[in-house]
């Protein structure tokens, strides 16, 4: 398995511009975990999916940010429009709902909004 | 808010020498996890440890769990200097969600 996919790994973008971020997770994993990582607020969980269902957002810093898990195999992060203060590293990681076991971590995809 | 807290927040060591992180958290937990994270890459698991075990073992790694304390260690034995990383707790409670700590930066020097 090639792990969870994330793309793209850099993106640079303007003040104002719409971001889109996608993850693949693990074939066959049911729950699927956007966080964002920067240096002053550390590793924050956005929002997560079970079985394509958003069930909690309550990490998702305002409405700029909207999350859709259209199947069990795509999702995107969509930041619009993106401030500079949005810049962070964003992950994505699955895992097996059933049995809180180990969630599985994609390589990131690295926002700067200038 | 966070759930971990991990002390130091950064411990610097000679290799071959045993390394030793903590954990504190403030509520009940199903489960605590330990990650490692490499500079500009993605977490990876290293070790799961349940609310009704006490200590865990794999490999180099040591986790023990003390629930009355609301607090967990991990032991890296015999560091390398390849174990130069942030390594981060996180605790998992009934809404299945892993909230993570702040992390220890370790560094192993040759």
């Amino acid at each position: 398995d090639a792990g969870v996919i994330q793309s793209p790994r850099h993106e640079v973008t303007e003040m104002g511009q719409e971001v889109t971020l996608r993850c693949k997770p693990i074939s066959g994993h049911n729950s699927l975990f956007w966080y964002r990582q920067t240096m002053m607020r550390g590793l924050e969980l956005l929002i997560y999916f079970n079985n394509n269902v958003p069930i909690d957002d309550s990490g998702m810093p305002e409405d700029r940010f909207s999350a859709k898990m259209p199947n069990a195999s795509f999702s995107t992060l969509k930041i619009q429009p993106s401030e500079p203060r949005d810049s962070a590293v964003y992950f994505c990681a699955s895992s097996d709902f059933s049995s809180y076991n180990e969630q599985f971590f994609g390589p990131g995809t690295r926002l700067t909004v200038l | 808010s966070q759930q971990g807290e991990e002390d130091p927040q950064a411990l610097s060591i000679q290799e071959g020498e045993n390394a030793t992180m903590n954990c504190s958290y403030k509520t009940s937990i199903n489960n605590l996890q330990w990650y490692r994270q490499n500079s500009g890459r993605g977490l990876v698991h290293l070790i799961l440890i349940r609310s009704n075990e006490r200590e865990k073992h794999s490999g180099r790694l040591r986790v023990t769990l003390d629930t009355s304390k609301k607090s967990s260690s991990l032991l890296i034995t015999a560091s390398r200097a390849a174990d130069t990383a942030s390594y981060f707790c996180a605790t998992v409670d009934s809404s299945y969600k892993l909230i993570f700590g702040s992390g220890t930066r370790l560094l192993v020097r040759p």
